[in-house]
């Protein structure tokens, strides 16, 4: 199985100040079909996953530009520019690349 | 609207079964691969099951083999999750979601598994 591995655990960050979470896996997630299925999901507190970025640097529909993810190969990265008090959750990356489909631990991202 | 609900979920004895079910509207369900993702109280996200468009493919956590059944019925846009032989670890909010980027998710069915 890829074991996803992220950092850090807890990430207490100002408002209007940027955010930065990290996000490793334990194999390369390039897929056989060329893509790479790394997405980021926040999961808002009392609220189901929601999906934020997908194949590395996609935002999904409805999700402001504040949010961009990075990286390549094993190595991936989610940005917020600005943090808003909106922002406040649990943020997940996850691998679509190889059955089983696996999560990362989570990153709280909190308001200082 | 894209929309996924889910029901069935409920408090039920260990060794007990359970039907958890997920209707989706808004888009052609037909096409879509289809997941179970479930988070154990105060924990993360653990994908349980897949199932593929048209049924073609399936695959289950180690956690649940044996023991959960996913199936799909497309004329009734509605993806299922048999759950047999529960223990307590299967307690969970279990969300269905859709695709392999697990694009949209519903707002979960909570199963609690207790004697």
């Amino acid at each position: 199985d890829i074991v996803m591995t992220q950092t850090p655990l807890s990430s207490p960050v100002t408002l209007g100040q940027p955010a930065s979470i990290s996000c490793r896996s334990s194999q390369s997630l390039v897929h056989s079909d060329g893509n790479t299925y790394l997405s980021w999901l926040q999961q808002r507190p009392g609220q189901p996953p929601r999906l934020l970025i997908y194949k590395i640097s996609n935002r999904f529909s409805g999700v402001p530009d504040r949010f961009s993810g990075s990286g390549a190969g094993t190595d991936f990265t989610l940005k917020i520019s600005r943090v808003e008090a909106e922002d406040v959750g649990v943020y997940y990356c996850m691998q679509g690349t190889q059955f089983p489909l696996t999560f990362g631990g989570g990153t709280k991202v909190e308001i200082k | 609207e894209v929309q996924l609900v889910e029901s069935g979920g409920g408090l039920v004895h260990p060794g007990g079964s359970l039907r958890l079910s997920c209707t989706a509207s808004g888009f052609t369900f037909s096409g879509y691969g289809m997941h179970w993702v479930r988070q154990a109280p105060g924990k993360g996200l653990e994908w349980v099951s897949c199932i593929g468009p048209g049924g073609s493919t399936i695959y289950y956590a180690d956690s649940v083999k044996g023991r959960f059944a996913i199936s799909r019925d497309d004329a009734k846009n509605s993806l299922y999750l048999q759950m047999n032989s529960l223990r307590a670890e299967d307690t969970a909010v279990y969300y269905c979601a859709r695709s392999r980027q697990v694009d949209v998710w519903g707002q979960g069915t909570t199963v609690t598994v207790s004697s």
